[in-house]
């Protein structure tokens, strides 16, 4: 079935570790993005990439890092966790950015960092 | 700056008829999206209108107002299936989504 594929589903993790949330479309999708959703807030995007190669800064890049070494994957690396990164991530993508394709996204990663 | 309001919870009952509110001020217009998300799941794509008027699509419609800056969502036959978060969301002139922070619709029997 054609789609986005997050994982982990969910992760407990101390502050101050690594981690690499994985995203993976099979869609062929030209953009991808990373979003978080905070209670009471909108999504709020982090990074994103219009085509394989590039990357660029959302609204909210600090601590977060992004990579498009091919179409398919988007990797989110948090260098070294806070607790303020607490919240559900969202990868998503579209045919092209700047047009009017919808988004679709993945299932999400909820994170706590404690 | 950008902003995107929408009202924060509404209430309707089953086989009723609801109106959804989403009103934006942004750097420029390139479109607006309708999405919808069931708690703890993922935001769907229900409509996108980037000219005025209504776009009816079965049971849902979106309705656009550029001059106004006024979008609503138009939702009739309730069913408790429509127990959803309503997202609102704008293409501005870099062609990027600001997003408002939804609008939880709660649907009663």
């Amino acid at each position: 079935i054609a789609g986005i594929t997050q994982a982990p589903t969910s992760q407990i993790l101390a502050a101050g570790r690594r981690m690499t949330l994985r995203c993976t479309q099979d869609m062929r999708h030209n953009a991808m993005y990373w979003y978080r959703q905070d209670l009471g807030l909108g999504l709020r995007l982090i990074h994103y990439s219009n085509t394989a190669g590039t990357t660029g800064k959302g609204e909210v890049p600090d601590g977060y890092s992004v990579s498009r070494a091919n179409t398919d994957d988007f990797p989110l690396t948090l260098a070294s966790a806070v607790p303020s990164q607490t919240s559900v991530y969202f990868c998503a993508s579209s045919v092209r950015q700047g047009d009017n394709s919808p988004l679709h996204f993945g299932n999400g990663t909820r994170l706590t960092v404690t | 700056g950008q902003n995107i309001d929408q009202p924060t919870e509404m209430t309707a009952t089953e086989g009723a008829i609801v109106q959804i509110n989403c009103t934006y001020q942004t750097s420029g217009f390139n479109g607006l999206f309708w999405y919808q998300q069931h708690a703890g799941e993922a935001p769907t794509f229900l409509s996108y209108n980037v000219l005025d008027g209504l776009e009816e699509k079965g049971r849902f419609s979106s309705f656009l107002s550029r001059s106004k800056g006024y979008s609503y969502l138009l939702l009739k036959e309730l069913q408790m299936k429509d127990s959803a978060s309503y997202l609102c969301a704008v293409v501005d002139s870099n062609y990027q989504l600001i997003w408002g922070a939804g609008t939880k619709l709660i649907i009663k029997p």
